[in-house]
């Protein structure tokens, strides 16, 4: 069963400081994506990563792949209060035939002026 | 614009009653999901629906039945709703024929309270 675990669950940063949130996954994947969800609205895309050692950027946002480890990296630089909100990873692979995107439970961000 | 699109957008059941959220997407893609957000538990699969013509369960398909309409259509219905099935509801949609490569498109939610 595929599995996908982040950390830190609830994370509380200043601005200007420089975090990294952790995603790892228990069985080979296909993809790997990250999202961004701001309170009461839907999941927008972030990072589409496909394979190993694949590095995403977009802002102050970075995302990463290691195959390998099984982990994938989300790191914010310099945060600004904007970039509050709950990100979650999701891994898509192939189970019993079918392609299906499994979530992590998501990191609660909250920056802080 | 094109995407996918969910009514209702809110919605208040009494325990028992029944009820049917629609999701309908225009990007002419294969597969179509149901996921369920509860706090702190990421999105869960509910059912899904490879392609038009057939559905099979995901991980949490208790309580809940779907059928695609055709390739645009694809539905979740509670037949008998019970407070455990409170949550916010998306549907999404993804290209076929293995992963996709541009992701999944996700609708904005259906906010269902039963009580």
């Amino acid at each position: 069963e595929l599995k996908v675990e982040q950390n830190p669950l609830f994370l509380s940063m200043q601005e200007g400081k420089n975090y990294t949130i952790y995603c790892n996954y228990s069985t080979t994947s296909d993809r790997l994506y990250w999202y961004r969800q701001d309170p009461g609205k839907s999941l927008e895309s972030l990072f589409v990563l496909l394979s190993n050692g694949a590095v995403k950027q977009e802002g102050r946002l970075m995302a990463s792949l290691d195959t390998k480890a099984r982990l994938s990296t989300l790191h914010i630089t310099a945060a600004v209060h904007d970039l509050s909100a709950t990100y979650f990873c999701a891994v898509d692979s192939l189970i019993q035939g079918a392609q299906k995107l499994v979530f992590g439970q998501g990191t609660r961000l909250t920056i802080n002026p | 614009n094109a995407g996918v699109t969910q009514t209702p957008k809110f919605q208040v059941l009494k325990t028992g009653q029944s009820m049917t959220l629609q999701c309908a997407q225009d990007m002419n893609h294969n597969s179509m999901y149901w996921y369920r957000q509860d706090p702190g538990m990421g999105l869960r699969l509910i059912y899904y629906s490879a392609s038009e013509g057939t559905t099979d369960k995901g991980e949490v398909p208790n309580g809940y039945n779907v059928s695609r309409l055709n390739k645009r259509e694809f539905s979740l219905r509670l037949e008998s709703a019970a407070p455990s099935q409170t949550s916010v509801y998306f549907c999404a949609s993804s290209e076929s024929g293995g992963a996709p490569l541009y992701g999944y498109t996700f609708g904005s939610g259906t906010r269902l309270t039963v009580v």
